[in-house]
């Protein structure tokens, strides 16, 4: 059974670079045909697609953040990260890793239980 | 950017009850790609619908999806006490990827 795991600081000081990783249990990132994306929630709203990778690397990102992100991939950790430069207030949120169904970008079938990041001094 | 309404905000129903939830767009949806998921408190997203009417595995069948285009509708028969959550619509046809802002059904 697929299971994914957010993992990374809880406490980003403003101005700093927010960096998760998720790490994927259950099934090969490299041998799978799947795209991984990073989805994000403050805290008593709704949910936010940040940004999208393919296991060759290839990544799509939401215009409004573009940017100040990056994901990367780590195939022979079978994990991907997350990096969020410029950070403030405004970028506290859980913060989940999920995966897209099938081989293409579609909706998410599966998602790590998430991780609350707070920005503060 | 496609922009996704959803109405009501809140819905408040009995257990039993039937809950009607909508979620409009601001451009039609490619291939009705519009999918449902639904947020207990503390928890992650979980997918209830997708391709605006097909079911995801081990969802139960009092939970339907339909509509095309731009109007999309999820439907819950005889609210079960798990049923009150926070349930987002989200399209997936068009890039950027958008959820909608939410309706929380909770009991009367």
């Amino acid at each position: 059974q697929l299971q994914l795991q957010e993992s990374g600081p809880g406490l980003v000081k403003p101005s700093e670079t927010l960096s998760l990783t998720c790490s994927v249990s259950g099934g090969s990132i490299y041998r799978s045909s799947y795209y991984w994306g990073w989805i994000r929630q403050p805290p008593g709203k709704g949910l936010e697609w940040i940004g999208t990778i393919y296991s060759t690397g290839t990544t799509y990102y939401t215009p409004s953040l573009k940017s100040r992100v990056s994901i990367s991939v780590d195939t022979s950790k079978n994990q991907f990260s997350l990096n969020l430069s410029s950070v403030t207030a405004a970028d506290t949120a859980v913060y989940y890793c999920a995966r897209h169904n099938g081989r293409g970008f579609y909706y998410f079938d599966s998602w790590g239980q998430g991780t609350l990041v707070t920005v503060s001094a | 950017e496609i922009v996704l309404t959803q109405s009501p905000g809140t819905l408040s129903l009995s257990p039993g009850e039937r809950a009607t939830l909508s979620c409009r767009a601001t451009q039609s949806v490619s291939n009705n790609y519009l999918a449902w998921y639904q947020q207990l408190p503390g928890q992650a997203p979980r997918l209830l619908i997708y391709g605006a009417s097909t079911r995801a595995t081990g969802i139960p069948d009092r939970f339907s999806g339909s509509g095309s285009g731009t109007d999309f509708t999820l439907i819950i028969n005889t609210l079960e006490p798990e049923d009150f959550a926070v349930y987002y619509c989200h399209q997936y046809g068009n890039s950027p990827l958008t959820f909608g802002g939410g309706t929380k059904v909770e009991i009367k």
